[in-house]
């Protein structure tokens, strides 16, 4: 099983309407979690971070964590075209390294 | 967020020729920054980890000797790209460790390399 797993995409999505991403994660004691943004020809911007079960929201976007199912989600609401982007699931390793999945390309049609 | 810049942000060299690109924190102090490379539509790769004051440690598959990294200061990491040919040729993109949160990592804009 791979570390960090991820739906390639894409993922296509109406303007207005909420995308859902997901991620999956081998390593039961990982303790933090994170959501990256990344523009074509851009580096990954951090958009999200969560370290507890449950929800956090921050604006549009809402991180939902589940440990005993080694789950961690990514909801955006009221999808705009800007928001068209490769979403990179992200998991610090026992040494420290953040072990990215491969990422889920999310594509707003407007 | 933590700020991390990169320079050059790209750069067209010749087959043979060496390549310095810089990476800096720039409201922060790092002790460990990372190197990674991504090829188009492909995932992001991590080549090393560059550490203050002591020596990188590459990844497996990644020469050590074509892919020089210096991190002399707690602001400062700098990669290397010895004798370039065109394979070389990727966008590169450092990060680095705020130390704000647990293992939040901040990423420098790239460096878009390109090996005639």
């Amino acid at each position: 099983q791979k570390e960090v797993e991820q739906n390639s995409g894409p993922l296509s999505v109406p303007e207005g309407a909420i995308a859902s991403l997901n991620c999956t994660y081998s390593d039961r004691v990982s303790q933090s979690f994170f959501w990256y943004r990344q523009y074509s020809g851009k580096s990954p911007e951090l958009i999200m971070s969560i370290y507890s079960n449950g929800d956090k929201e921050d604006g549009r976007f809402t991180a939902q964590l589940n440990k005993a199912s080694q789950y961690v989600s990514l909801l955006i609401r009221d999808s705009q075209p800007s928001d068209s982007a490769t979403y990179l699931c992200a998991v610090p390793n026992r040494d420290d390294k953040i072990i990215f999945g491969k990422g889920t390309r999310l594509h707003i049609l407007p | 967020g933590a700020v991390v810049s990169q320079h050059p942000s790209w750069v067209i060299c010749k087959s043979g020729t060496s390549v310095k690109i810089e990476c800096r924190s720039l409201d922060f102090q790092a002790t460990t920054m990372f190197w990674y490379r991504q090829f188009p539509k492909q995932s992001l790769m991590l080549m090393a980890t560059s550490n203050e004051g002591s020596k990188a440690t590459y990844e497996q598959g990644v020469e050590k000797d074509k892919f020089l990294i210096n991190h002399a200061s707690l602001t400062l990491s700098t990669l290397t790209v010895t004798s370039a040919h065109p394979e070389d040729s990727s966008f590169y993109i450092c990060s680095a460790f705020s130390g704000r949160s647990y293992n939040e990592q901040f990423f420098g804009p790239g460096t878009r390399l390109t090996v005639l």
